[in-house]
């Protein structure tokens, strides 16, 4: 099975601008939850969709928004880019909450 | 204030030897709990997952251990390799899904 994928792998803004992130999930699984590491902070939780629903968010500001489409793929959408949301955003799945997440490589965002 | 602590917050080992991580939590109601490693640069990658009633489990040379009562958990490496220098998260979830992350151990392993 392929694993999580996310795309871009890189990204590059400047502040203001918008930012959009995706992830491609491991085939089957409908639970996608997005996190954001800094070294300071360490993961942070963002939000978890399931059955495209958001079952659950994080402590994070409403510039922070996500969806799930159909066929379980994300995408996380920054508005409004502060320099301190340069950061690693990880995208992880699971076939349902209870079992082992699955994480992708990450998106490293920076904002300038 | 964070529910999950790890502990040390780094350690240096040589090659060969073991060590050991710790994870003390105070999340509750408890559901399960879950070693990551994570290289530098890269996503975590789940080792073990333990329900309430599991005291241990293994993945290779990777060995984690449970004790509800006191809500502490550990994670011991047996005879370390330069590939085991990593980040090792703890994460606990609790029954409404919620994870809780600790801050990780680095661990670096030295020839």
């Amino acid at each position: 099975k392929a694993g999580v994928t996310q795309t871009p792998r890189y990204l590059i803004k400047t502040r203001g601008q918008q930012v959009t992130l995706s992830c491609s999930p491991i085939s089957g699984h409908r639970s996608v939850s997005w996190y954001q590491q800094t070294p300071g902070q360490g993961l942070q939780f963002l939000f978890e969709y399931f059955s495209e629903t958001q079952r659950n968010k994080g402590n994070f500001p409403g510039r922070f928004s996500g969806r799930q489409f159909s066929n379980s793929r994300s995408e996380m959408n920054v508005s409004t880019l502060e320099l301190g949301d340069s950061a690693l955003y990880l995208c992880a799945s699971s076939p349902n909450e209870r079992e082992t997440q699955y994480f992708g490589p990450g998106t490293r965002l920076l904002v300038l | 204030k964070n529910q999950v602590e790890q502990s040390p917050q780094s350690l240096i080992i040589l090659e060969g030897k073991n060590c050991t991580l710790q994870c003390n939590y105070t999340v509750s109601p408890f559901s399960n709990l879950r070693w990551y490693k994570q290289d530098t640069g890269r996503g975590p990658v789940s080792l073990t997952i333990m329900t309430f009633s599991e005291n241990t489990k293994s993945n290779g040379r990777y060995t984690a251990t449970l004790d509800a009562d006191t809500k502490q958990s550990s994670l011991h490496i047996t005879a370390s390799q330069l590939s085991d220098s990593a980040s090792y998260i703890c994460v606990v979830s609790g029954y409404d899904y919620k994870l809780s992350f600790g801050a990780g151990t680095t661990v670096t392993v030295r020839a």
